[in-house]
């Protein structure tokens, strides 16, 4: 089963701190990709980051960047220098091509206060 | 410019009644999806779409229909609201060649 776990409901962060938000998952393929998208009160799904599994390296966009543990099935969203238009949901969810599907996980919601 | 649009943003209606969702993409993609957000912001997908032709159908109602009548568009009829569909639903659109899927800005549907 595809099956994606956040395990903080909610994190708050200062203004310019660093937080990581934590994500595991449960997939029996090998083939797939992960990602870590932020839901702001606009509701707009954006995506912040992905991650094919395949490859070792952990993805970095500007001040984002995961730590993807392959063999834990982890993976987890580093926010640095946070700012106040990070505050959001952040959702992980990864993605399988036997099944097709992107399964979420609950989500954090993330506060930044300055 | 808007990449996936729906239509309508908010709506607001009856129980018993029925309503459409329309979702367009200009991105050229080939297959589209819907999901659901429920109260809790859980997002579930619903259906997916390959060219106008259905691959995923997850344990949905049958008063959820998909429709889609060319591959840039999927809408979503559904007879008889209930309360419990109240949520919010979103279209998105993902490449073949790429496994980013694409979200529009969402539909808040209430059931009163």
């Amino acid at each position: 089963a595809q099956t994606v776990t956040q395990s903080q409901p909610e994190m708050s962060v200062q203004e310019a701190e660093t937080v990581t938000l934590s994500c595991t998952y449960d997939t029996s393929e090998s083939d797939y990709y992960l990602f870590w998208y932020k839901q702001p009160p606009s509701r707009q799904m954006i995506l912040v980051i992905r991650q094919e599994a395949y490859k070792q390296q952990n993805a970095t966009e500007n001040r984002f960047s995961v730590n993807f543990q392959k063999a834990a099935k982890s993976f987890s969203l580093k926010i640095s220098d946070s700012q106040l238009g990070d505050a959001a949901m952040y959702f992980c969810a990864q993605y399988q091509g036997g099944s097709e599907k992107l399964v979420f996980g609950k989500g954090t919601k993330l506060t930044v206060n300055p | 410019d808007t990449a996936v649009s729906q239509t309508p943003k908010y709506l607001v209606t009856q129980m018993g009644n029925d309503k459409s969702i329309k979702c367009e993409q200009n991105l050229g993609h080939d297959t589209m999806y819907w999901y659901k957000q429920d109260s809790k912001k859980f997002l579930k997908i619903m259906f997916s779409y390959n060219n106008k032709e259905l691959i995923i159908n997850e344990t949905v109602p049958n008063r959820f229909s998909p429709k889609s009548p060319d591959k840039a568009h999927l809408n979503l009829h559904i007879n008889s609201l209930e309360l419990g569909d109240s949520a919010v639903y979103f279209c998105a659109s993902r490449p073949l060649a790429k496994n980013i899927q694409y979200f529009g800005a969402g539909t808040r549907l209430s059931v009163l």
